[in-house]
């Protein structure tokens, strides 16, 4: 069954203190994979979109990655500005369309 | 800002009631998606829509609908509102269709009591 997953469920970091999100994935015939961000009651907000594996896209503090089966959120020395969820998303092929599916997404909250 | 509008902002209705919230996406957008966010599903995709025609469907109920307009903006219809209707609801847009490269609206918080 194609699906996306993301670990951990929460995270909590110093400021400063690089880590790693990750966004797994089964897809048959992957059209993109997307990283948005999400402050607490408000819309998510599209950071990168990747295509293939092997591609980087980074963006301040933030990089993504993408392997066949993986992408991985990298962030480096975060902010407590950085605290927000962080959700992966793919479009999956259902009843002949493709139909946009998020992960649970994962809560980042950086302690100043 | 993202450009996409959503009214209203807030909305307590009563069970039963019918709903029906608002969206015009940024120019030039095409598409417009719907989607529900509750604590427990996350986000989920109800509807998409492309230069006014229905393109792909996700976990929408009967009772929910929606359409697009000539100007583009869409609406979503709810109704025979249940308590666990309670969530916000997004909109998004993007130029193309079958496209994740999307932008949301600030949503509308439904409260159904």
């Amino acid at each position: 069954e194609d699906q996306v997953t993301q670990s951990p469920e929460a995270l909590r970091l110093q400021e400063g203190e690089s880590s790693s999100l990750n966004c797994s994935y089964t897809v048959s015939g992957l059209r993109g994979l997307f990283w948005y961000r999400q402050d607490p009651g408000k819309g998510p907000e599209f950071l990168f979109t990747l295509y293939s594996a092997g591609e980087e896209k980074e963006k301040e503090r933030l990089k993504a990655t993408l392997t066949k089966k993986e992408s991985f959120l990298h962030i480096t020395a975060p902010k407590p500005e950085d605290s927000a969820t962080y959700l992966c998303a793919a479009s999956l092929l259902s009843g002949g369309s493709y139909i946009p599916t998020f992960g649970r997404g994962t809560s980042l909250i950086v302690h100043p | 800002d993202s450009g996409v509008t959503q009214t209203p902002k807030h909305l307590i209705t009563a069970t039963g009631q019918r709903v029906t919230l608002r969206c015009s996406p940024r120019s030039g957008d095409l598409s417009v998606y719907w989607y529900q966010q509750s604590l427990d599903q996350g986000l989920q995709f109800l509807i998409q829509y492309y230069n006014g025609e229905e393109r792909a469907k996700g976990n929408i109920l009967e009772r929910f609908s929606a359409q697009q307009f000539p100007d583009l903006h869409s609406e979503l219809n709810l109704s025979s509102l249940e308590l666990g209707d309670s969530a916000l609801y997004f909109c998004a847009s993007a130029k193309g269709s079958g496209i994740l490269e999307q932008y949301f609206g600030p949503g509308t918080r439904l409260t159904v009591t």
